[in-house]
């Protein structure tokens, strides 16, 4: 197996520019979780899916982030006018189940100039 | 609101001693997850408690999960080198549908 697989690895881009990171979860997990990982703020979820439906998106920090999962086995995570203090790793992960052990993709380190 | 609160935030210890982290929260926890990251990487599952006063170890490794499932410790004896990394604990509360909240890790440096 694979494992979970985000793209881009690494994202630079312009204050006010648009970035979409991109996810593949393990096939067959019915959970999928975004978290944003900052030496300030540490591990935070922002939002999480289970079985393509999203259930809790109240670590999303404004109106700015978007998360969508059209179908089992892709999702993406939006900042539509991203900002400096967007700067941060980007994980998602799957699981089995909502509560099992998550496993965690190798992250998108986002750059926001 | 929930929070796992975790302590050391840093630890640097001499390779062969033993290495401790703890996790504590003010409200009953259903479950306890730990998970280590390497520098550079992301964080990998290593164990989950579930029951009061739960006991599991990992050849060097041993996890406890307090009798009031409030608090969680992981100890490492004799570390090594490979050891290298920042662990987490991550809890899941009752009723939530929060998924797990993550303490704020601790990072273990281990010297030569």
């Amino acid at each position: 197996d694979a494992g979970v697989i985000q793209s881009p690895r690494h994202e630079v881009t312009e204050m006010g520019q648009e970035v979409t990171l991109r996810c593949k979860p393990i096939s067959g997990h019915n959970s999928l979780f975004w978290y944003r990982q900052t030496m300030m703020r540490g591990l935070e979820l922002l939002i999480y899916f289970n079985n393509n439906v999203p259930i809790d998106d109240s670590g999303m920090p404004e109106d700015r982030f978007s998360a969508k999962m059209p179908n089992a086995s892709f999702s993406t995570l939006k900042i539509q006018p991203s900002e400096p203090r967007d700067s941060a790793v980007y994980f998602c992960a799957s699981s089995l189940r909502k509560d099992n052990e998550q496993f965690f993709g190798p992250g998108t380190r986002l750059t926001v100039l | 609101g929930q929070q796992v609160m975790q302590i050391p935030q840093y630890q640097h210890v001499q390779e062969g001693e033993d290495f401790t982290t703890y996790c504590n929260s003010s409200t009953t926890l259903s479950n306890i997850q730990w998970y280590k990251q390497r520098p550079g990487g992301h964080p990998v599952f290593l164990i989950q408690l579930v029951k009061s006063g739960e006991v599991k170890k990992q050849k060097r490794l041993t996890f406890q999960f307090g009798e009031a499932k409030k608090n969680s410790s992981l100890h490492i004896t004799a570390t090594q080198t490979t050891d290298v990394g920042t662990y987490f604990c991550a809890g899941r509360y009752p009723g939530s549908a929060r998924q797990l909240t993550f303490g704020s890790g601790t990072q273990l440096t281990v010297l030569p």
